[in-house]
């Protein structure tokens, strides 16, 4: 069964204070891993795809990395418009031969100026 | 360009009572998904369909739960009749295509309240 085990569940940090947020799954076949940031109230946006170990991909702040087994967030200098809950998805064959994605818990991301 | 359209934002209904949430997915886009949110869990899919036909509904509780897509546009999730553990967010999202299915653009959900 395809499982995305994301750690920790919740992260504190004040502004400026780097760290990451991990990703770790267990899927046949897997065809992308994808981040997503959702807001309160809000549906989740896109943020990254990454498809091959090695991978990276940077966006202001934020940079994903991908290896065979996990996957991590780093997030340099944070700010408080960086606080959201911080999914991660992989994107695996259904049963049916469609992709589909399954997602992970989250992490929940507070920055505090 | 406009995004995925959601509605109700909010329903508060009773158990046993019935619910149905309307979306209309991103002009173009052949993938639509319902997704269920439990509060502090991920998205879980319920549905997918490819067009107007289903291609993934393996943990839609058929029982209670039903779905369709009408020429492969709007789509509609009903929960008939509601139970207390149904309380969640319901998500639709639409995509270029199942076979690439790259970004999920998603609406901001439909609120269900079980009481």
């Amino acid at each position: 069964e395809d499982q995305v085990t994301q750690s920790p569940e919740a992260l504190r940090l004040q502004e400026g204070e780097s760290s990451s947020l991990n990703c770790s799954y267990t899927v046949s076949g897997l065809r992308g891993l994808f981040w997503y940031r959702q807001d309160p109230g809000k549906g989740p946006e896109f943020l990254f795809t990454l498809y091959s170990a090695g991978e990276e991909k940077e966006k202001e702040r934020l940079k994903a990395t991908l290896t065979k087994k996990e996957s991590f967030l780093h997030i340099t200098a944070p700010k408080p418009e960086d606080s959201a809950t911080y999914l991660c998805a992989v994107q695996a064959l259904g049963n049916t031969g469609f992709q589909k994605l399954v997602f992970g818990t989250g992490t929940r991301l507070l920055v505090s100026p | 360009e406009a995004g995925v359209a959601q509605s109700p934002r909010y329903k508060i209904i009773e158990k046993r009572q019935s619910v149905a949430f309307w979306c209309n997915p991103i002009s173009g886009h052949a993938t639509l998904y319902w997704y269920q949110q439990i509060l502090g869990q991920g998205p879980k899919l319920l549905i997918q369909f490819q067009n107007n036909g289903v291609v993934d509904d393996s943990q839609l509780p058929k029982d209670r739960f039903s779905a369709e897509r009408l020429k492969g546009v709007d789509s509609t999730l009903k929960i008939q009749p509601a139970k207390l553990e149904d309380s969640a967010v319901y998500l639709c999202a639409s995509s270029l295509d199942s076979f690439n299915t790259g970004e999920l653009f998603f609406g901001e959900g439909s609120r269900l309240t079980v009481l």
